[in-house]
């Protein structure tokens, strides 16, 4: 069974401050999806990584894919309130897609 | 563009009681799939349908749960009878391809008392 663990489950810091988190498996993946979802909402997708050691960023996000790509990093400098949601991870290598357990980001003011 | 539309958004019942959940797609999208997602976690896959067919329904509680995908293109979910673990949101997705970008609807909260 595919299995994709995030850490930390919760993470809750002041606006201003910058933060990592973490998608890990043993399992090889073809790619890597990382969707960020507000209460109320369906998940959106905010990038998808497909090569080992890739580097994507979006505005203050920047997302790594593991050079074995079996692992990925959500980095987000200088949080602010509006980051605050749930952020998963999602990966697929055999044509189902399957999600993290999520990390529950709050940014307080 | 239109996205993907949930109804009911919000449903309310009696255990033992039955529930659908509906879904109409993004024009074009083959793939449709039903997630369960309980509250702070990760959505987990119900059943995913390439067009009309269930190419994935391995995590779908049959002896409660039904799903169905007629003409290919919007999908209903139903439970029957519903139990009190069953109260999570219920996530309709599309995508052009399989494990290509997936839209979320909004999902369909459901309350099983």
């Amino acid at each position: 069974t595919q299995l994709l663990e995030q850490s930390p489950q919760f993470l809750s810091i002041q606006e201003g401050e910058n933060l990592t988190v973490y998608c890990n498996s043993s399992s090889v993946f073809s790619s890597l999806q990382w969707y960020r979802q507000e209460p109320g909402e369906g998940p959106v997708l905010l990038v998808t990584v497909v090569t080992g050691g890739e580097v994507k960023k979006l505005k203050r996000l920047t997302f790594q894919f593991g050079d074995a790509r079996k692992d990925s990093s959500l980095h987000i400098t200088a949080a602010q309130p509006g980051d605050t949601g749930l952020y998963l991870c999602a990966a697929s290598n055999t044509g189902k897609l399957i999600f993290g357990q999520g990390t529950t980001l709050q940014v307080k003011p | 563009e239109a996205g993907v539309v949930q109804s009911p958004r919000y449903k309310i019942i009696e255990k033992k009681q039955p529930v659908a959940f509906w879904c109409n797609p993004i024009s074009g999208h083959n793939t449709l799939y039903w997630y369960l997602q309980n509250l702070g976690q990760g959505p987990e896959l119900l059943i995913r349908y390439e067009n009309e067919e269930a190419v994935d329904d391995s995590q779908l509680p049959k002896d409660r749960f039904s799903a169905e995908r007629l003409k290919g293109v919007d999908s209903t979910l139903k439970i029957q009878p519903a139990e009190l673990g069953d109260s999570a949101v219920y996530l309709c997705a599309s995508s052009l391809v399989a494990t290509g970008e997936l839209f979320f609807g909004e999902g369909s909260r459901l309350t099983v008392l």
